[in-house]
């Protein structure tokens, strides 16, 4: 049984590029939230996908956005990339119902922009 | 504003010791207080989560306590082993809030020497 899988691993960008990470969720889950991890720092709630739409959404920019597709995987989009970007991009997959809270993550997607 | 003060940042504990990481919380909505334990390189996995209407909570080597009155749990790792040397996150979540992510802990990171 796959876990949660994401692409790329590792990628480097350039101020103001724009960047787009992939996601697919655990087998059987339904539900797909990305963090946002610095440097030395806990994961930060980008945002929440479930039956295609963007249920909730954390303190970040509208430069972050997100789709999820018909089998659940999702992508993000980072436009106008700045220096503070640059972290560790996690996605973690759940089932909406039972909202047990547990979440399983992704080794996530290195960023680092020049 | 940080609504999950975790402490210590870091924590140098003998092998066989017990280390004990510290965490307080603000919001009284928060109602699933999940460890998370990330390896370098890896996506944080879910270690043990806890409902405020438990005070203790034990799986393996692994404690959580939690105190609802001062808005603090804590995490105790008994007979701790080298490979227990890992970053820890402590968090948070309103399971209630359907859509909510989970609001971490800066981490701590802990070393287990032989």
């Amino acid at each position: 049984d796959a876990g949660v899988t994401q692409s790329p691993t590792h990628l480097i960008k350039t101020r103001g590029q724009q960047v787009t990470l992939r996601c697919s969720p655990k087998s059987g889950h339904d539900t797909v939230s990305w963090y946002q991890q610095a440097l030395g720092q806990g994961p930060q709630f980008i945002f929440q996908y479930y039956e295609e739409e963007e249920r909730q959404r954390g303190n970040f920019p509208d430069r972050f956005s997100g789709h999820q597709f018909p089998n659940y995987s999702s992508e993000l989009n980072v436009n106008a990339l700045l220096l503070g970007d640059s972290a560790l991009y996690l996605c973690a997959s759940s089932l909406v119902a039972p909202n047990t809270g547990e979440l399983f993550f992704g080794e996530g997607s290195r960023l680092t922009v020049l | 504003q940080q609504q999950v003060k975790q402490s210590p940042q870091s924590l140098i504990v003998q092998k066989g010791g017990i280390p004990i990481i510290n965490c307080a919380y603000e919001n009284t909505a928060f109602d699933y207080f999940p460890w998370y334990q990330q390896f370098p390189g890896k996506g944080p996995a879910l270690l043990i989560a806890i409902r405020p209407d438990v005070s203790e909570k034990k799986e393996g080597r692994f404690t959580i306590s939690f105190n609802k009155s001062a808005k603090q749990f804590s995490l105790h790792i008994m007979d701790s082993q080298p490979g227990d040397s890992a970053t820890y996150f402590c968090a948070a979540v309103n399971s209630g809030g359907g859509a909510d992510g989970l609001t971490f802990g800066k981490g701590t990171h802990l070393i287990i020497q032989p």
